[in-house]
């Protein structure tokens, strides 16, 4: 069966500290991949997706970057983080054929002091 | 252009009450709908998916759900309310690409 995992699970960084938040699939091959962040009280916003290796599309503007250096492994970055960045972020994925639903890790939460 | 529309953002049962939680969606061409739930600080789960055939759809914990075209809604049920079903539920549609509501607070009132 597959599995998502996310870490870490809760953050407290800095502002102007950089960040790096790892997503691993495991039991799948090529899985579109997927960034959401979620503010509090508020729906999901998605920042990136992947559909491979290197094929990074960003959805909203912003000093976040995303980067896919294995087919199952999906990370999120910053330089310089800013309060505005604090948030519950996602990781989902999907399968790349046939298959339509998203399935979620389990998050990490990140307060930017 | 696509959009999904959930009607009112906390929704307040009693314990053993029907749930009703309302999906409205738009798509120029045949969707597929989900529900998912989330609890405090975890990820979003699964609850049903409609992609074609029968469009009354049974999900996980009771819950069900039923793609009505006529009226763009897929609706989310659950007979009797249980204190474990408080959560934020979210509706979806994909597409091309996956578009989420912005979530119902689901409370459950002893």
């Amino acid at each position: 069966s597959q599995t998502i995992h996310q870490w870490p699970a809760t953050l407290v960084q800095p502002v102007g500290s950089p960040l790096s938040l790892e997503c691993t699939v495991e039991g799948t091959s090529n899985p579109n991949l997927y960034w959401y962040r979620q503010a509090a009280g508020r729906g999901l916003q998605l920042l990136f997706y992947s559909v491979g290796i290197g094929q990074i599309s960003s959805e909203v503007p912003q000093n976040l970057s995303a980067s896919r250096p294995q087919d199952r492994q999906f990370i999120l970055s910053s330089k310089k983080l800013l309060l505005s960045d604090s948030g519950f972020y996602l990781c989902a994925w999907s399968g790349d054929r046939g298959s339509y639903e998203q399935y979620f890790g389990p998050g990490t939460r990140l307060t930017v002091t | 252009a696509q959009s999904v529309t959930q009607l009112g953002s906390h929704v307040s049962v009693s314990e053993g009450a029907l749930v009703l939680l309302r999906c409205n969606y738009s798509s120029s061409v045949p969707p597929y709908l989900f529900w998912y739930v989330q609890y405090p600080n975890q990820g979003l789960q699964l609850l049903l998916k409609y992609t074609t055939g029968a469009t009354l759809v049974k999900g996980i914990n009771g819950f069900e759900a039923e793609f009505k075209k006529s009226e763009t809604s897929f609706h989310l049920t659950k007979p009797s309310a249980h204190m474990s079903d408080a959560a934020e539920y979210f509706c979806a549609v994909k597409v091309s690409q996956f578009y989420f509501g912005t979530g119902t607070s689901l409370t459950v009132i002893p």
